[in-house]
């Protein structure tokens, strides 16, 4: 079965620090990845998508990830953390069921910066 | 012009009750799902609608009956609600092509329930 894993409940940097969130997944199959970003209150938004065209993916606000798959891996980084960078984040792999996509999500980091 | 919102934002109710989350989304997707966020942030998909025909249900119990009187809207019923109901519930929903996985769901703002 797909899923992913992601180290670590908690991180937390200090401002302008580089920003690092781990996610490793399993899959028996290419996955579909995805990471993303919850702030305080609000909904889910997408920051980037792995889809095998390449493995540096740019996503929104400076946010990268790279997929490894000798690593099984797809952490995120940012060179230089915002206060707004504050939030939850969120790995996941992507199932297609009968036309339907299913996220599976792993268990969240929460980033904290620290002025 | 807000592309998947809900109603209402929180809910507070109590146990035994029996009470409705809508969604709606207003980017043409056909597929559209409720995801439920536990207290310690874990999101877990309940049920995925694909042209108002039920595609995927999470062995959720058959308290919670989704229904989908059109492809842009997506409610979410619960009956004789229980202490372990209470959560964050999300709607979402995306453009499912045929072939492609990496469809972006689109989030709702989510609904806050607390069952007292």
């Amino acid at each position: 079965a797909q899923s992913v894993t992601q180290l670590g409940s908690h991180v937390s940097v200090s401002e302008g620090a580089l920003v690092l969130l781990r996610c490793n997944y399993s899959s028996s199959v290419p996955p579909y990845l995805f990471w993303y970003v919850q702030y305080p209150n609000q909904g889910l938004q997408l920051l980037l998508k792995y889809t095998s065209a390449a493995t540096l993916v740019k996503g929104i606000n400076g946010f990268e990830a790279e997929f490894k798959k000798s690593e099984t891996s797809f952490h995120l980084t940012k060179p230089s953390a915002h206060m707004s960078d504050a939030a939850e984040y969120f790995c996941a792999v992507t199932l297609i069921i009968q036309g339907a996509q299913k996220l599976v999500f792993g268990q969240g980091t929460r980033l904290t910066i620290n002025p | 012009d807000t592309a998947v919102s809900q109603t209402p934002k929180y809910l507070v109710t109590q146990m035994g009750n029996d009470k409705s989350i809508k969604c709606e989304q207003n980017l043409g997707h056909d597929t559209m799902y409720w995801y439920k966020q536990d207290s310690k942030k874990f999101l877990k998909i309940m049920f995925s609608y694909n042209n108002k025909e039920l595609i995927i249900n999470e062995t959720v119990p058959n308290r919670f009956s989704p229904k989908s009187p059109d492809k842009a809207h997506l409610n979410l019923h619960i009956n004789s609600l229980e202490l372990g109901d209470s959560a964050v519930y999300f709607c979402a929903s995306s453009q499912v092509l045929a072939g492609r996985k990496d469809n972006e769901q689109f989030f709702g703002p989510g609904t806050r329930l607390t069952v007292l």
